[in-house]
């Protein structure tokens, strides 16, 4: 079974440049999760989405970052202007439903996009 | 918001050395998660709980739900070069929602 893609898995650009990053979940999972990773933290939920609506974007900077998930398959997150402080590692996950009774379900993990803003 | 915290933030030890990370929060959580994050990687589940005072076993690792949800822990025996990594908790309350990574232990083992 084929994994959580992600591309690119390296950027470098300038601050107030524009980024796009771009996932493919396992085929048949119903959730995507867009997680931020700054070095030396644990990674912080930005955009959950289930099937193509959007069930918790509540600490995503709706400002500067917009992600979609159109047909409920790919998604893409986008930065539009990068600050120096959005370096990180964007991390795209993927889960069967997303919620049950007894809490958790099992996330499945991409390798992560690393973004340097310079 | 739920907030998790994990120590320690960092630990070295020798191969076949024990050790015990802990994952500790003011807050309830209906279950806890325990991933593991190698370089380059994203995070790798390794373990659900979901009972208050639940202890899991896999292989050299033990998991251990506080009888109270509020904490956990994870206990590594016989370490070994590649257990290195970077151990992350991660809870959430009923139906999976408010989920939260804590901070991780980033653990190496020096053979």
């Amino acid at each position: 079974e084929a994994g959580v893609a992600q591309s690119p898995r390296y950027k470098i650009i300038e601050k107030r440049q524009s980024v796009a990053f771009w996932c493919n979940p396992i085929s048949g999972h119903a959730t995507l999760y867009w997680y931020q990773q700054i070095l030396g933290q644990g990674p912080k939920l930005l955009i959950q989405f289930q099937n193509n609506g959007v069930v918790d974007d509540s600490q995503l900077p709706k400002d500067r970052f917009s992600a979609e998930r159109l047909k409920g398959v790919d998604s893409t997150l986008k930065i539009q202007p990068a600050k120096l402080e959005d370096s990180a590692v964007y991390l795209c996950a993927s889960s069967l439903e997303g919620h049950r009774a007894s809490g958790i379900e099992t996330q499945y993990f991409g390798p992560g996009t690393r973004l340097l803003v310079l | 918001t739920q907030l998790l915290e994990q120590s320690p933030q960092f630990l070295s030890i020798q191969e076949g050395e024990n050790l015990t990370v802990y994952c500790n929060s003011s807050s309830v959580f209906s279950s806890l998660q325990w991933y593991r994050q190698e370089p380059g990687e994203g995070p790798v589940l390794l373990v659900t709980v979901v009972t208050g005072g639940e202890v899991k076993k896999l292989k050299r690792l033990t998991f251990q739900f506080g009888d109270a949800r509020k904490d956990s822990s994870l206990h590594i025996t016989a370490a070994q070069p590649g257990d290195t990594g970077l151990y992350l908790c991660a809870g959430a309350g009923n139906y999976g929602q408010n989920f939260v990574f804590g901070p991780g232990t980033r653990l190496s083992v020096l053979p």
